[in-house]
């Protein structure tokens, strides 16, 4: 059972459109995670939350922390060609433990 | 860039044989993590190394045993490769420090796999 599970899976959408990846669990967390991943190579780290009910941007992207400190949720606004590849979520543990969700791949359609 | 390398990039092996792969960092970070990459279970840990010789087991720790010898080296030893084994392997490394400033550092993965 994976402790941290992403919606939706798969996702393909036209340029200029916008977009929200969810991101949940039973679990609490210290620190919740976003990196993007492009093929071939390994995830590379968006943004940290870890306050609940934190809120960061970056440009064109959204993260919010969920109160709880279980959930959190990445918007992005009028997705661009370069924005398309795996979005991972991880929830960091006690013990320096991270546990990543199971991956959205998004696709933006020029 | 983080100073990340991992070795071999790729390997084809068989069945029961031993497999080792390497880690190396140039970033002195102390913390070391070997995951693997599976479709529709995103990234699992395997084992983690929080110094020279201190090694923790993962959430899929079973069929796999560690290294660390030296701060930038960290090994992943399959003993006996099954067919179950075969993945992408990801190496990362962090500094710890609590909250935002505990990020991880990907190298660029070793594809696996056992026939």
């Amino acid at each position: 059972t994976q402790l941290l599970e992403q919606s939706p899976q798969f996702l393909s959408i036209q340029e200029g459109e916008n977009l929200t990846v969810y991101c949940n669990s039973s679990s609490v967390f210290s620190s919740l995670q976003w990196y993007r991943q492009e093929p071939g190579e390994g995830p590379v780290l968006l943004v940290t939350v870890v306050t609940g009910g934190e809120v960061k941007k970056l440009k064109r992207l959204t993260f919010q922390f969920g109160d709880a400190r279980k959930d959190s949720s990445l918007h992005i606004t009028a997705a661009q060609p370069g924005d398309t590849g795996l979005y991972l979520c991880a929830g960091e543990k006690a013990g320096n433990q991270f546990y990543f969700g199971t991956g959205t791949s998004l696709t933006v359609i020029p | 860039d983080a100073g990340i390398t991992q070795s071999p990039r790729h390997k084809v092996t068989e069945t029961g044989t031993p497999v080792t792969l390497r880690c190396h960092q140039t970033e002195n970070h102390r913390y070391m993590y070997w995951y693997r990459q599976d479709p529709g279970h995103g990234l699992r840990l395997i084992h983690y190394s929080y110094g020279v010789k201190d090694t923790d087991k993962g959430e899929v720790s079973d069929g796999y045993s560690v290294s660390r010898s030296k701060t930038e080296d960290f090994l992943l030893t399959l003993e006996s490769a099954t067919s179950s084994q075969t993945s992408v392997y990801f190496c990362a490394i962090s500094e710890k420090e609590t909250g935002a400033n505990n990020e991880q550092f990907f190298g660029p993965g070793t594809r696996l796999t056992v026939l």
